[in-house]
């Protein structure tokens, strides 16, 4: 099993640019989220979905969509880039919305100049 | 509400010392507690979880942590430092109570292990 994957690695946009971060998983989970991650800040949930078909929001889900058509893609849509979405961006998955343990992706590295 | 403090930003330790990374939580319901390690520039990774049972969970690496109900807290421990220890730690918990709740964060704590 590859395990949770996210592409791309590095990103840079401007300001105003859109773009799609990639998440995909195969180990058959049906929970996935989206994270991000800021100096001093943690991680902070911005959008997670229990199955397919079904997404619901987190802390920090301003300027983001995310669609489930698929249990193994979570797609993150940032829909007008601005400076303040520069950060490390984490998919992560867990088997059911009540397992225990979340497996991460290895993150998105995005800065918006 | 659920929440997690995570009150020191870095912890120093010398190699071969015991080490204790702080954490308290706070949950409507009982808590399922984790602590997740993150190395520089890669993902978080599962180091152990508390979810009932015995207070004292052991985990990968050497590493144990302290359920203490009537403290809230969580604090992961090793008996004996390694500079390969050098990371950044984050606590979280879920409320079992509420499923299919997410996980929630501390703001992580920086463990430097000096030789």
């Amino acid at each position: 099993n590859a395990g949770v994957t996210q592409t791309p690695k590095f990103q840079v946009l401007k300001t105003g640019q859109s773009m799609t971060l990639q998440c995909a998983q195969d180990m058959n989970h049906e929970y996935m989220s989206w994270y991000r991650q800021d100096p001093g800040m943690g991680l902070r949930l911005i959008h997670y979905s229990v199955g397919a078909g079904i997404t619901d929001q987190g802390e920090v889900p301003n300027g983001y969509n995310v669609s489930r058509s698929t249990t193994e893609d979570f797609p993150l849509r940032l829909l007008s880039a601005a400076p303040s979405q520069t950060s490390v961006y984490f998919c992560a998955s867990r088997p059911t919305r009540d397992s225990y343990e979340q497996y991460f992706g290895p993150g998105t590295r995005l800065t918006v100049t | 509400a659920q929440s997690v403090a995570q009150p020191e930003d870095q912890v120093n330790v010398a190699e071969g010392n015991p080490l204790t990374v702080k954490c308290t939580y706070s949950v409507s319901g009982n808590p399922y507690l984790f602590w997740y390690v993150q190395y520089p520039n890669r993902g978080l990774q599962f180091l152990l979880k508390y979810i009932t049972g015995d207070n004292l969970v052991k985990g990968s690496y050497g590493f144990e942590a302290e359920f203490n109900k009537s403290q809230t807290s969580f604090h992961l421990k090793k008996p004996s430092a390694l500079v390969s220890d050098s990371a950044l730690y984050f606590c979280a918990v879920r409320d079992s109570d509420q499923a299919g709740t997410a996980l929630i964060f501390g703001k992580g704590t920086t463990l430097s292990v000096s030789s």
